[in-house]
């Protein structure tokens, strides 16, 4: 069966520093991974998908994330953290064709100034 | 633009009383979902449906139902409301095969007293 753990509910940085955001999955086949971001009262974003083809995906404003199979991760990184990245965010694993999709529980992202 | 839009936006009714929350997409997807989103829980699947006429439950489906009339409403009923089915939930669609971006729509906030 599928499943991911986002290993920290709250992460709080300082605005210009390192950002790290931790995911790690199961998954009995090679997965399909991804990131959501989610701003107060919004919908869900995709910020960036790894599909099995470079290990390192690059996603939109200034996100990536590397995934490793030997320890079945795959933490977003982004290296100046802005006001603006402050949000939810989810990491998600593919069940099956189609679209459907197990969500990780959350992690809380806060910057201060 | 295309867009997923869900209403209403917010939502107060009492404990037995059925209630509709509408979904409509204009990007001719296949593939709808619904989903609810609670503290602690991320977001888990509810129902979803792969085209006209099918509907699939998922993880968290007991006390709901869906129908699919057409390609770009999915209309999600809940028969008879419950408080532990005060929620957030969210509608989102994608298109054929597995890319995993899922368009979510901004959300209904439902509370049932």
């Amino acid at each position: 069966a599928q499943s991911v753990t986002q290993l920290d509910s709250h992460v709080s940085v300082s605005e210009g520093t390192p950002v790290l955001l931790r995911c790690n999955y199961s998954s009995s086949y090679s997965p399909s991974l991804f990131w959501y971001v989610q701003h107060p009262n919004k919908g869900l974003q995709l910020l960036l998908k790894y599909t099995s083809a470079a290990t390192l995906v690059k996603g939109i404003n200034g996100f990536e994330a590397e995934f490793k199979k030997s320890e079945t991760s795959f933490h977003l990184t982004k290296p100046s953290a802005h006001m603006s990245d402050a949000a939810e965010y989810f990491c998600v694993v593919s069940v099956a064709w189609g679209g459907k999709l197990i969500f990780g529980q959350g992690t809380e992202l806060s910057v201060k100034p | 633009d295309a867009e997923i839009t869900q209403s209403p936006r917010h939502k107060i009714t009492e404990t037995g009383r059925q209630v509709t929350l509408a979904c409509h997409q204009t990007w001719n997807h296949n593939n709808m979902f619904w989903y609810r989103q609670d503290l602690g829980h991320g977001l888990r699947l509810i129902h979803y449906s792969y085209g006209v006429h099918d509907t699939n439950k998922g993880e968290v489906s007991d006390g709901y139902s869906v129908s699919r009339s057409n390609t770009e409403d999915l209309p999600l009923t809940l028969e008879s409301a419950a408080s532990s089915q005060t929620s957030v939930y969210f509608c989102a669609s994608s298109g054929k095969g597995l890319t995993g971006e899922l368009f979510f729509g901004e959300g209904s906030r439902l509370t049932v007293l």
